[in-house]
């Protein structure tokens, strides 16, 4: 089956940009998912792109897809301390019942 | 709308007790899906729904039962809790196979002793 990972910790200053890294197994995932969870809350749906896209903008998020590398990136920038959460990676592949779910980087935003 | 609610949102079992854990959605989605989530482990499918009387196991469904007897309702069956079921349990629903967005409960967070 497919293994998404991330790195566990990101420190960050309040102002600076975050770069959070996620890698995939599965070269026919279709989509790719960022995912934030706050403390004591269930997932939610922040971006995603599709495979055949290299970058997404949205606001303060960028998300940047290396499919050769099979090797995604969340980058926010302006980092405020109400970003502080957990981010998930996710890929898609084989149906859209089929989305794995990496470990979680938990990112802390210093003042 | 509510969104995805799930009940309780704290329970604690002892060895070989059963439970039933609640989600619902009034979204009127397709697809629904149960998850638990361990440290280090990300998280993990259990069952999901892809409508209406239609279930299917995930990576992990052992020790676990579902139905979907509704669009609505989504229950998780313990039939005999192990401390290794010990874990943060979400549920979440998708509209269909065309949209991408899960939406996720609260969560239920089970301690079993």
């Amino acid at each position: 089956g497919e293994d998404v990972e991330q790195s566990l910790f990101l420190s960050v200053r309040e102002g600076d940009s975050s770069v959070i890294n996620c890698t995939y197994t599965d070269s026919s995932s279709t989509y790719l998912y960022w995912y934030k969870q706050e403390p004591g809350a269930g997932l939610q749906l922040l971006t995603y792109i599709f495979s055949n896209m290299d970058m997404k903008q949205d606001q303060r998020l960028t998300v940047l897809l290396n499919k050769k590398d099979k090797h995604l990136s969340l980058r926010i920038a302006d980092t405020q301390t109400g970003d502080s959460a957990i981010y998930f990676c996710a890929a898609e592949a084989g149906g859209y019942q089929k989305v794995t779910f990496g470990t979680g980087t938990k990112l802390q935003v210093i003042p | 709308n509510a969104g995805v609610t799930q009940t309780p949102k704290f329970q604690v079992l002892k060895t070989g007790q059963s439970m039933t854990l609640q989600c619902a959605q009034d979204m009127n989605h397709e697809y629904m899906s149960w998850y638990r989530q361990d440290p280090g482990m990300g998280l993990r499918l259990i069952h999901y729904s892809v409508g209406a009387g239609i279930t299917d196991q995930g990576e992990v469904p052992n020790g676990y039962n579902v139905s979907r007897s509704t669009t609505e309702d989504f229950p998780l069956r313990l039939l005999s809790a192990a401390p290794s079921q010990t874990s943060v349990y979400f549920c979440a629903s998708r509209r269909d196979r065309s949209y991408n967005e899960q939406f996720f409960g609260p969560g239920t967070r089970l301690t079993v002793l």
